[in-house]
């Protein structure tokens, strides 16, 4: 059974970077049938996306984030990984990674339980 | 940028039928898929590719997609059906888009 599971601080100083790693089980980042995202949800609010990664390294990323959002894949350690800069307090949100096929317009059908991240002093 | 619209809120008494909205501009011309999000756990999938269903979600559970909206139905509701449900399209082939959230109330 795949599982995801999103690791890394809680707590992120405004102006500074978030780092968030997702690392997969039950399945391998190399294969070539998936993509790899990462979704937010600030508190109380609905879900966004931020963007996708394939094996080989090709990104996608949410245009209103892309300037300020990189997403790498580790596939020795079976991990992808999210990194935000810049934060401010309205980067506060639960961080999702997920899992969606290759193929055109399929959906993110396993996700993780999500990591909350507080962007405070 | 592309922008899906839901109502807030829906309420439905258990054993009726709840109707959740997704409005788009020529959504029927696009693929939708539908999550599920009971409160502190992550989205589940119950609808994609407009109509069809994952393995393992009940088949209380429909979509459909015409003009300028999706519609979820979710019939026979149960009160363990509460929660918010989203709608999610792509404007392009890899840029994902949520609507804003439904949260069902029974």
């Amino acid at each position: 059974q795949l599982q995801l599971q999103e690791s890394g601080p809680g707590l992120v100083k405004p102006s500074e970077t978030l780092s968030l790693t997702c690392t997969v089980s039950g399945g391998s980042v190399s294969s070539g049938f998936y993509y790899w995202g990462w979704i937010r949800q600030p508190p109380g609010k609905g879900l966004e996306w931020i963007g996708n990664i394939y094996y080989s390294g090709t990104t996608f990323y949410n245009p209103s984030l892309k300037s300020r959002v990189t997403i790498s894949v580790d596939t020795s350690k079976n991990q992808f990984s999210l990194k935000l800069n810049s934060v401010t307090a309205a980067d506060t949100a639960v961080y999702y990674c997920a899992r969606r096929r290759i193929q055109l317009l399929s959906p993110f059908d396993y996700w993780g339980q999500g990591t909350l991240v507080t962007v405070s002093s | 940028s592309y922008v899906l619209t839901q109502p807030p809120s829906v309420s439905v008494a258990p054993g009726q039928t709840a109707i959740i909205t997704c409005g788009g501009d020529n959504i029927g011309s696009k693929s939708v898929c539908w999550y599920q999000q009971r409160p502190g756990q992550a989205p589940v999938l119950v609808v994609y590719a407009d109509s069809d269903r994952p393995s393992g979600i009940p088949d209380r559970f429909s979509g459909s997609s015409s003009g300028s909206a999706a519609t979820l139905t979710i019939r026979r509701v149960e009160a363990g059906d509460e929660a918010a449900y989203y709608c999610q399209v792509w404007e392009s082939s890899s840029d994902v888009v949520f609507g804003g959230g439904t949260k069902l109330t029974v």
